[in-house]
């Protein structure tokens, strides 16, 4: 059975500060996937990371996998406020066609 | 992108009633579309895949005979919730996978928030 882990669950941080949200997974996968929640709504995509290496940024965020380690990572540059929201990994056990199985996600707070 | 959408966005309803919710991809078409759950401060949890033209495939532990999923055409599958119980109060949210290959995006629909009272 497919695992994937979130950690931090809670990251309350500074503007202006970097951290970093870990993503481990248990099985092999074709690909891993961010996303942002804000409360009440659905699921905005941040990232699909598909091999082993690969790296992408997108403003203040970037994501990067280690398919060796199974884990990702999600580091937060200078936050904002703005960035505030949970945020969630999830993978494609491969051989499950498109079923993406999710993390617990990790709920940010970037204090003023 | 590619676009999902899913309707209503939220609804009320009454404990033993039934609740239909659509999920379309309105550039693209899904012949499989996913049926997720989601519960206050959690994560989401797979229901149950929906396959055009056959039957769905439920996760262990979600009641086929109580989320109906139809999958009648390319660009729409639908979510019965019936005989609702507040106990299914939750944020229902569909993905459909955008195209083929490895480099395939998952696109999420709006959810819908529904409360059984």
């Amino acid at each position: 059975e497919l695992k994937v882990e979130q950690n931090p669950l809670f990251l309350s941080m500074q503007e202006g500060k970097n951290y970093t949200i870990y993503c481990n997974y248990s099985t092999t996968s074709d690909r891993l996937y961010w996303y942002r929640q804000d409360p009440g709504k659905s699921l905005e995509s941040l990232f699909v990371l598909l091999s082993n290496g690969a790296v992408k940024q997108e403003g203040r965020l970037m994501a990067s996998l280690d398919t060796k380690a199974r884990l990702s990572t999600l580091h937060i540059t200078a936050a904002v406020h703005d960035l505030s929201a949970t945020y969630f990994c999830a993978v494609v056990k491969e051989t499950s066609g498109s079923r993406l199985t999710f993390g617990e996600g990790t709920q940010l707070t970037v204090n003023p | 992108g590619a676009v999902v959408s899913q309707h209503p966005s939220w609804v009320i309803c009454k404990s033993g009633t039934s609740v239909k919710i659509e999920c379309r991809s309105l550039d693209f078409q899904a012949t499989t579309m996913f049926w997720y759950r989601q519960f206050p401060k959690q994560s989401l949890m797979l229901m149950a895949t929906s396959n055009e033209g056959s039957k769905a495939t439920y996760e262990q532990g979600v009641e086929k005979d109580k989320f109906l999923i139809n999958h009648a055409s390319l660009t729409l599958s639908t979510l019965t919730v019936t005989s609702a119980h507040p106990e299914d109060s939750s944020f229902y949210i569909c993905s459909a996978p955008g195209g083929g290959g490895l480099n395939t995006e998952a696109f999420f629909g709006q959810g819908t928030r529904l409360t059984v009272v």
